[in-house]
């Protein structure tokens, strides 16, 4: 089945900066990757997707870029805030087994 | 997703009991899934449904149980089969069509007393 690498697992940036989660995926035929962050506690909320006609998707502060030769697909936030502090995972549309795969999320701290 | 609840928000089992956790949504989505997360853990699929009166197993189905009579409900049942039931667990649905962008319930919180 399908198999998504997420890294790196925990990610500490200052704010403003920004920061980079880059996941894999195995299935060249998966062709739909969302991304969503989840605060603690609370529910994962989509914060951005891709399908996998599409090579860069821009929403305000966050892009995803998506290289389907490689088989990998990034998050970027640029001028991190604070509450942008939570764990975000990526996921891909598996086609053959119908669900989606979800990676195993990445801890982002963004320090005052 | 503020068209998805769930219930209860807390859970106790005690050891040998079955329980059923409540997923609804008004959302008129075709497609439901639930999801386990264990502390600190991504989210592993336990039963998915595409249509009324079909569920497939996922990831981890064994310990649970499904149904799907009604398009807004698909509740899941955690048998005494499942011997490590302590998690977070998640419904999500889509819009029609699998690949659909899915959206979550605010979850249930199960604990073994």
């Amino acid at each position: 089945g399908e198999n998504v690498e997420q890294h790196p697992s925990t990610l500490s940036v200052q704010e403003g900066d920004s920061a980079v989660i880059k996941c894999t995926y195995s299935d060249s035929a998966s062709n739909y990757f969302p991304w969503y962050k989840q605060e603690l506690g609370k529910r994962p909320q989509l914060i951005i997707d891709i399908r996998s006609n599409v090579g860069e998707k821009k929403d305000q502060r966050i892009a995803v870029t998506l290289n389907k030769t490689a088989k990998h697909f990034s998050l970027h936030i640029t001028e991190t805030q604070p509450e942008d502090s939570a764990v975000y995972f990526c996921a891909a549309w598996y086609n053959a087994g119908n669900m989606l795969t979800f990676g195993g999320g990445t801890r982002l701290m963004v320090k005052p | 997703d503020g068209g998805i609840t769930q219930s209860p928000k807390y859970l106790f089992r005690k050891e040998g009991q079955n329980v059923t956790l409540s997923c609804e949504q008004n959302l008129n989505h075709d497609a439901m899934y639930w999801y386990r997360q264990d502390p600190g853990q991504g989210l592993r699929l336990i039963y998915y449904s595409q249509i009324v009166n079909d569920f497939q197993k996922g990831d981890i189905a064994e310990g649970y149980s499904v149904s799907r009579e009604k398009k807004e409900s698909f509740p899941l049942t955690v048998t005494s089969a499942q011997k490590n039931p302590t998690a977070f667990y998640l419904c999500a649905s889509s819009h029609p069509g699998l690949s659909g962008t899915q959206y979550f319930g605010p979850g249930t919180r199960l604990l073994v007393l």
